[in-house]
């Protein structure tokens, strides 16, 4: 059984460009979340897609966006790159929707800005 | 006030010994926790997860909650070096949003 999918692993991009970053979950799985890990701040929540609907959303600026596809798929998009968005970027993919559904993380996506 | 404390250690115990690690909680509501172990480099790795009171038994690890004392403990039997990683705490208060703890390293020494 294949696990979460992240790509690219690592990308390095240049301040004030736009970046797309893409988790594949594992199949079955209809909920995608995603977060950003740094030293200074650890892993924090950014957003969570269920069934193609935004469920729940984290204290991020509104340059960081997502959506999910019909396959489960989901896209994470951060627009005008700051050099403090440099992070690794995290997808977990859960079963259902609800507080006791367990959530299995992706390999993460690193993301450098320079 | 950060919502999910963890000690960052580091934490160190002699292999074969038992590892006990710790994580408070501020959410009073909170309903679900989840411990991950991070080795350096890689993604978070889900340990197992508990959401009533008392102890939950997986192998070596053993979770342990306490929701009147907002508190929730992961024991590791018989630690070995390969055990050695970040292990972190978190809280599941809607939905899929977990609340993660800072994590704390854990040092296992032959």
């Amino acid at each position: 059984k294949a696990g979460v999918t992240q790509t690219p692993r690592y990308l390095i991009k240049t301040r004030g460009q736009q970046v797309t970053l893409s988790c594949s979950p594992i199949s079955g799985h209809r909920s995608v979340s995603w977060y950003q890990q740094t030293p200074g701040q650890g892993l924090q929540f950014l957003f969570e897609y269920f069934s193609e609907t935004q469920r729940n959303k984290g204290n991020f600026p509104g340059r960081f966006s997502g959506r999910q596809f019909s396959n489960s798929r989901s896209e994470m998009n951060v627009s005008t790159l700051e050099l403090g968005d440099s992070a690794l970027y995290l997808c977990a993919s859960s079963l259902g929707h609800g507080v006791n559904t367990e959530a299995f993380f992706g390999q993460g996506t690193r993301l450098t800005v320079v | 006030q950060k919502e999910v404390e963890q000690n960052s250690g580091p934490l160190s115990v002699p292999e074969g010994a038992i590892a006990s690690l710790n994580c408070t909680y501020s959410d009073r509501g909170s309903q679900s926790f989840f411990w991950y172990r991070q080795y350096s480099g890689k993604s978070p790795e889900l340990i197992m997860f508990i959401y009533s009171n008392g102890d939950k038994e997986d192998g070596r690890f053993t979770a342990q909650l306490n929701k009147a004392s907002q508190y929730v403990s992961l024991l590791i039997r018989d630690s070995q070096p390969s055990d050695s990683a970040t292990y972190l705490c978190a809280v599941n208060n809607a939905g899929n949003m977990l609340t993660f703890g800072g994590g704390t390293r854990l040092m296992v020494k032959p």
